[in-house]
């Protein structure tokens, strides 16, 4: 158990909705990621964060937001939720020391989204 | 554009019935090579890490290989709990970004 827990778990929600999501960890890791997966596409990284108030963009960025104003939380915001982004989402987390010069990432739970 | 492809898309195996898993990637600056499983509704679980050509690793019935262009996953004699979906990502950059496959969803039947 990496200690990562998502909020909610599932939502529904209209087209034009601003939604957030909330992935939480107790382990005070540097990295954090948020991820979509869709059947066909695997899991496509929307953006990360390497620090408090440090985020970069990821493959799948658009119409997404995110913020880290603590080092245990990494909020994800759709501002207006289309259909498309009806989806899984995933938080993952990367310890920032230990276990060699390449961490790994660990996944949690995930949030079912749908938009309607 | 870092690509990643596995195949075969399904796999259903008799219990016993050992096979292999291929992970063919094309990225820039391989770090790492990872594998997870995942399981319906849960979120992908570690496996392998594998940094350098010619490295395997090993837990219970699963071995990871690793060439410059592939990697496979080897199941012996597989269970039927073994059933999931086998993810492998390649890791790139210094923020160890992951580029996933589509993964290849594994059956075990008895």
């Amino acid at each position: 158990d990496a200690g990562i827990t998502q909020s909610p778990r599932h939502k529904v929600t209209e087209t034009g909705t601003p939604v957030t999501l909330r992935c939480h960890q107790t382990e005070n890791h540097r990295y954090m990621y948020w991820y979509r997966q869709d059947p066909g596409h695997g899991l496509r990284l929307i953006h990360y964060s390497y620090g408090v108030k440090d985020t970069d963009k990821g493959e799948v960025s658009d119409g997404y937001s995110v913020s880290r104003s603590k080092t245990e939380d990494f909020l994800l915001t759709l501002e207006s939720a289309t259909s498309s982004q009806t989806s899984v989402y995933f938080c993952a987390i990367r310890p920032s020391q230990g276990r060699g010069l390449f961490e790994t990432q660990y996944f949690g739970p995930g949030t079912r989204l749908l938009v309607l | 554009e870092d690509q990643v492809t596995q195949s075969p898309e399904a796999l259903r195996l008799q219990e016993g019935e050992s096979s292999s898993l291929n992970c063919s990637y094309t990225v820039s600056g391989l770090r790492g090579l990872f594998w997870y499983r995942q399981d319906p509704g849960k979120g992908p679980e570690f496996l392998f890490t594998l940094y350098s050509a010619g490295e395997e690793k090993e837990k219970e019935r699963l071995k990871a290989t690793l060439t410059k262009k592939e990697s496979f996953l080897h199941i012996t004699a597989p269970k039927p709990e073994d059933s999931a979906t086998y993810l492998c990502a390649p890791s790139t950059g210094t923020a160890s970004k992951l580029t996933f496959g589509t993964g290849t969803r594994l059956q075990v039947t008895l």
